[in-house]
Parts: structure tokens; C-alpha cells; sequence
């Protein structure tokens, strides 16, 4: 079993809906990051949290360290939003784990 | 905005050749790190570095890998006796202040072993 799990794997989108991406994971952590990688690879980082709820623009991310679930919210999708997400821990193993991501693709 | 910059951006290598991949990190970070993408798989962690020493690594990192920071701007990882499995993108990244920071990252290096 993964230790980091992203759901869906997958996901289509009208251009303005509202996305969610969710990642559980069975580590103790310190905390999670959520990136996301464009096409041609390059990899952003979009936010790092350890509790609570962080907004960026359009994005919000949001923790829940006692059920272990982080959401990634996308509010009225574009299609430049297009690309995969990644969930990512630090575990408390002193080590990075990272979630297989979500590959969005908004249409227009 | 500083950016961390990587190079090459794509190698090409023999298997069994020797290959160091470079990275230079965003100037006043502290905290360097290395991993690798095997194509269509999830990123992994390879290694972390603070203070001219290695500050964690994982299983994957084992003797045929080393890093180095030679100088006070360019932070490299090289691969001795490159195998077909080496074949990944690497990608760098550097925090100012540990794990629990932001991690900003290159662009990545495509390293492709023949």
C-alpha cells in the first residue's frame, strides 16, 4: 500500500468548475506540500502546510492531521490549470514521500 | 524572482559511464536537495543536504551516488557506474530554512542511459 494516496488519478474539467484533489497518508508527518508539475516537467511549489487551511489565488489547500486527508481546491478552473498535482509529506522519518499525483486537465 | 537553475538539461550517457548532474540553488538557501522522476512514475527522494553534509537519505541512495557541494554556488550529484534503471529526470531543489519550507525546484535534468 501507498504510504501517500491521491485520488482520483485522473480527472477532466470544464473550464470554470470547481476541482478537488484529496491525498490520504498512513505516516506521521510534519507536513505536506502540494506541487504541482507541468507538462514539460517542471515542478512548482504551491503550498505547505502542517494544519489548518492555506488560499493562494484561486487554490486553497486544507489539512486534517487527525483524519490524515489534505484537499486541494481549484476554484473556476482554466485551462492553464491543466498539469498533475502532487501530494507530498515530510514523515516524521525525516524523509519525503510523494503521492503518484493528479493529472488535471481543464478543457475550455 | 531567483530561480534554481540545472544542468544539463538532458544527458546522455553510456551505461557504465560516470555522470554529474549540476544544480545551482537559489543563492541565500541553506537546504539542497536531490530527486529523481523514472518516466510515467512518481517522484522519489534521493537525498538531502545542509552544512557540507549529507542530512538524510533514502534506500535509492546508496554507494553509487554522491554529492558535493564544490564551491559556494553549484550543489552536484553524480552517478558512478550508470545502469539502463538510472534513466529519470533529477530534479533539484533548495529551501531557505529546512523541510518545512517551500521547496523551489529546477527544472530537472533528463539523464538517459544507453
Amino acid at each position: 500500500k501507498n504510504e501517500v494516496e491521491q485520488s482520483p488519478q485522473n480527472l477532466t474539467a470544464q473550464e470554470g468548475e470547481f476541482i478537488t484533489i484529496n491525498c490520504s497518508y498512513s505516516v506521521g508527518i510534519s507536513a505536506l506540500h502540494w506541487l504541482q508539475q507541468h507538462p514539460g516537467g517542471g515542478i512548482v511549489s504551491l503550498f505547505m502546510l502542517s494544519s489548518g487551511k492555506k488560499k493562494h489565488g484561486r487554490l486553497i489547500a486544507t489539512i486534517n492531521i487527525q483524519e490524515k486527508h489534505s484537499s486541494l481546491h481549484i476554484t473556476a478552473s482554466h485551462p492553464r490549470d491543466s498539469a498533475v498535482y502532487i501530494c507530498a509529506v515530510r514523515s516524521n522519518n525525516n524523509d519525503m514521500r510523494f503521492g503518484a499525483g493528479t493529472r488535471l486537465t481543464v478543457k475550455p | 524572482e531567483p530561480e534554481v537553475t540545472q544542468t544539463p538539461s538532458h544527458q546522455v550517457t553510456q551505461m557504465g559511464q560516470e555522470v554529474i548532474l549540476r544544480c545551482v540553488p537559489i543563492s541565500n538557501h541553506l537546504y539542497f536537495y536531490w530527486y529523481r522522476q523514472i518516466l510515467g512514475q512518481k517522484v522519489e527522494f534521493l537525498v538531502s543536504f545542509y552544512n557540507n553534509e549529507i542530512s538524510e537519505k533514502s534506500e535509492i541512495f546508496d554507494d553509487q551516488f554522491s554529492v558535493e557541494r564544490p564551491d559556494g554556488s553549484n550543489f552536484t550529484l553524480k552517478i558512478r557506474s550508470t545502469k539502463l534503471e538510472d534513466s529519470a529526470m533529477y530534479f533539484c531543489a533548495s529551501t531557505e530554512g529546512g523541510w518545512d519550507q517551500p521547496q523551489h525546484f529546477g527544472d530537472g535534468t533528463r539523464l538517459s542511459i544507453l
